[in-house]
């Protein structure tokens, strides 16, 4: 079990540029989630899925949007990068509802964006 | 919609206690608390339901107070290992899971 892995771990960006990021996981979790780490901030949800096919905007959903073509892949893309996106990203996923107050997320080792 | 935390930063030495809070102006379902070291992703510590419940986690507790839509996390006699960043979470039936600013705790021999 790989739990969640995220892809690449580290990139470099060029203002204007765009990229995707990958989340996988193989625990056959329903709900999956993209935060943006930055200092003071806290994690900030980007957009959530609650399953294959669904998703749903969070907290901070501008600039970026995503997919989840597949029950075990989340891909958050970045259309036109800004230096304002520079942060670390987190994704984590679920087995089912967290107010439940059964599930606990698991996350991922984060991405290292930088965009200059 | 984001929790708040309280303080935003401690610093402790060995064996001395702390208490970390996270309010939230929205109707809290259940509140999830998480550990992060330095570099690394969070950590589950516990999930804690309306109803006022306490739970305990080795030497770290916490409270849900659904009147006050307020948590409170309890470390007792700290240990180094305790170091790190802690952050609540306040989920809702939509399935979001909004996570608080964070609180750095700082463990000193």
């Amino acid at each position: 079990n790989a739990g969640v892995t995220q892809t690449p771990k580290f990139r470099v960006l060029k203002t204007g540029q765009s990229m995707t990021l990958l989340c996988a996981q193989d625990m056959n979790h329903e709900y999956m989630y993209w935060y943006r780490q930055d200092p003071g901030m806290g994690l900030r949800l980007i957009h959530y899925s609650v399953g294959e096919g669904t998703t749903a905007k969070g907290e901070v959903p501008d600039g970026y949007n995503v997919s989840r073509l597949k029950k075990q892949n989340f891909l958050l893309g970045l259309e036109s990068a800004a230096p304002s996106q520079t942060s670390v990203y987190f994704c984590a996923s679920s087995y089912s509802l967290p107010a439940g107050g059964q599930e606990t997320q698991y996350f991922g080792p984060g991405t290292r964006l930088l965009v200059l | 919609q984001q929790p708040v935390q309280s303080p935003q930063a401690v610093i402790l030495r060995e064996g001395e206690d702390a208490v970390i809070n996270c309010s939230s102006s929205k109707a809290l379902y259940s509140v999830h608390w998480y550990r992060q070291k330095h570099g690394e992703a969070p950590v589950f510590l516990m999930i804690l339901l309306k109803g006022g419940e306490q739970k305990g986690h080795e030497k770290i507790s916490a409270s849900f107070n659904e009147k006050k839509q307020q948590s409170s996390l309890y470390l007792t006699a700290s240990q180094l290992s305790y170091s790190g960043t802690y952050f609540c979470g306040t989920a809702f039936l939509t399935g979001k899971l909004i996570f608080g600013q964070g609180t750095t705790l700082q463990v000193k021999p």
